[in-house]
């Protein structure tokens, strides 16, 4: 079901950037690209999402390309506390239910 | 802090017995979504409460079944449970049931069969 496709792990030095890629190829026009991270036994969090615009919140910065077949969730300056299983979805790809992939887990080290 | 919360917060079950799970949604939603992850893998949807109705279901059998009462909490009943229950269950609460919303997380229910 899922429409997305990210790399199975990254690494990350603690106080660089993190760079997650996110292909959605197949994106259609009206549905929106949601990123949400999910630290170890807990429940998955929303970070951001976005539609045509680069979006920037108080956790991170999405930039999506002009032809919105990927996108990129940037974690400014990582911290260990950063490490977790980020998720990249497109809500509207289920309709009423947001389908998730098995996403990037981002290790970030000291 | 969501403001979504589950209980219990871990349960031990064996094999062909009945267990329920509840959820409390976030103040001011009323949608509900249940969702089971299994080790290693991301959260597969179950099925979505909206308005006390079920509004729509994934791919599992019908022993999973749900709940939604008049304050919007959720009820998550499996019976006949198997091994292959074993996972982490996980209800999100949302406001209104549409595609392009956040969804509020609980930390889940730890649910193991023996």
């Amino acid at each position: 079901d899922a429409k997305t496709t990210q790399p199975p792990s990254m690494d990350c030095a603690e106080g660089r950037a993190a760079n997650l890629p996110c292909n959605h190829s197949t994106i259609s026009g009206n549905e929106y690209v949601y990123w949400y991270r999910q630290i170890h036994s807990q429940g998955p969090q929303y970070i951001i999402h976005g539609l045509k615009n680069n979006e920037t919140n108080e956790m991170a910065s999405l930039i999506i390309t002009e032809d919105r077949k990927s996108s990129t969730l940037i974690l400014p300056h990582a911290t260990l506390r950063d490490t977790a299983v980020y998720y990249c979805i497109l809500p509207y790809t289920g309709g009423f239910k947001t389908i998730f992939g098995a996403g990037t887990r981002l290790f970030v080290k000291a | 802090e969501t403001g979504v919360t589950q209980s219990p917060t871990h349960l031990i079950k064996t094999r062909g017995q009945q267990v329920t799970l509840r959820c409390s949604s976030q103040s001011g939603h009323n949608t509900v979504s249940w969702y089971q992850q299994a080790l290693g893998q991301g959260p597969q949807f179950i099925f979505q409460y909206y308005r006390e109705e079920e509004n729509g279901r994934g791919n599992f059998p019908p022993r999973f079944s749900g709940l939604q009462f008049p304050n919007y909490s959720s009820e998550l009943n499996v019976n006949a449970l198997e091994l292959d229950d074993s996972a982490l269950y996980l209800c999100a609460s949302s406001g209104t049931g549409a595609t392009n919303e956040k969804l509020f997380f609980g930390s889940g229910t730890q649910l193991s069969v023996l």
